[in-house]
């Protein structure tokens, strides 16, 4: 069964440093990507998207993440850390047939000044 | 233009009532989902409608959750006799279409249930 797993429940860095949240699926063909972020008083915003091609692919407010297929991860990066990026961040994976979309649990980010 | 709206924003209820959860759709998208998140979880999938058919149900918790659409548009999720584990923030979000695509799903604000 397909399945996201997001092994940081939470993680805090401080402003203007760097991120990594990591994500890993299971899917057995071509998984279709995405991450979202949630915040509060915003809903959930779709970050970036993979489908195929670039395995590094950029989305907004200065996110992008990397599709490993051998490692079956598609981790989220930013190079350097807003106070505004505190949220908790969603990996997805859509399944065949494309509409049964698969959450992680999440990772809530917590940004110290 | 208008997003993704729910209603109500927060409901409380009494163990056992029914409830009833709207969902109106970004004009034009044919593809509705719904979600629950409970406290601390991710996104549970419930329900995806393609038009007003739902072609895929499995995530339904049991049969006292129902959802129904109505010309391609509204939605509504229906929890008949609920139960304190069915308190949880319900997501409704649409999308252009699904299948080939892969579009983005637009998400509303949620409603917030709590079964006391």
């Amino acid at each position: 069964a397909q399945s996201v797993t997001q092994p940081d429940i939470h993680i805090t860095v401080s402003e203007g440093a760097s991120l990594e949240l990591r994500c890993n699926y299971s899917y057995g063909a071509t998984p279709y990507l995405f991450w979202y972020v949630q915040s509060p008083g915003q809903g959930l915003q779709l970050l970036l998207k993979y489908f195929s091609g670039d395995t590094l692919v950029q989305g907004i407010k200065g996110f992008e993440a990397e599709f490993k297929r051998s490692q079956s991860s598609f981790n989220l990066r930013k190079p350097s850390v807003h106070w505004s990026d505190a949220a908790v961040y969603l990996c997805a994976v859509v399944t065949t047939g494309g509409f049964k979309t698969i959450f992680g649990a999440g990772t809530r980010l917590f940004v110290k000044a | 233009g208008a997003g993704v709206s729910q209603s109500p924003s927060n409901k409380v209820t009494e163990k056992g009532k029914d409830v009833e959860l709207r969902c109106d759709p970004i004009s034009g998208h044919t593809a509705l989902y719904w979600y629950r998140q409970s406290l601390g979880q991710g996104l549970e999938f419930l329900i995806y409608f393609q038009g007003n058919s739902a072609p895929d149900k499995s995530g339904l918790p049991s049969d006292r959750f129902s959802a129904e659409r109505t010309g391609g548009s509204v939605s509504t999720l229906t929890i008949q006799r609920t139960q304190q584990e069915d308190s949880a923030v319900y997501l409704c979000a649409s999308s252009p279409s699904s299948g080939v695509g892969y579009n983005e799903q637009f998400f509303g604000p949620g409603t917030r249930l709590t079964v006391l």
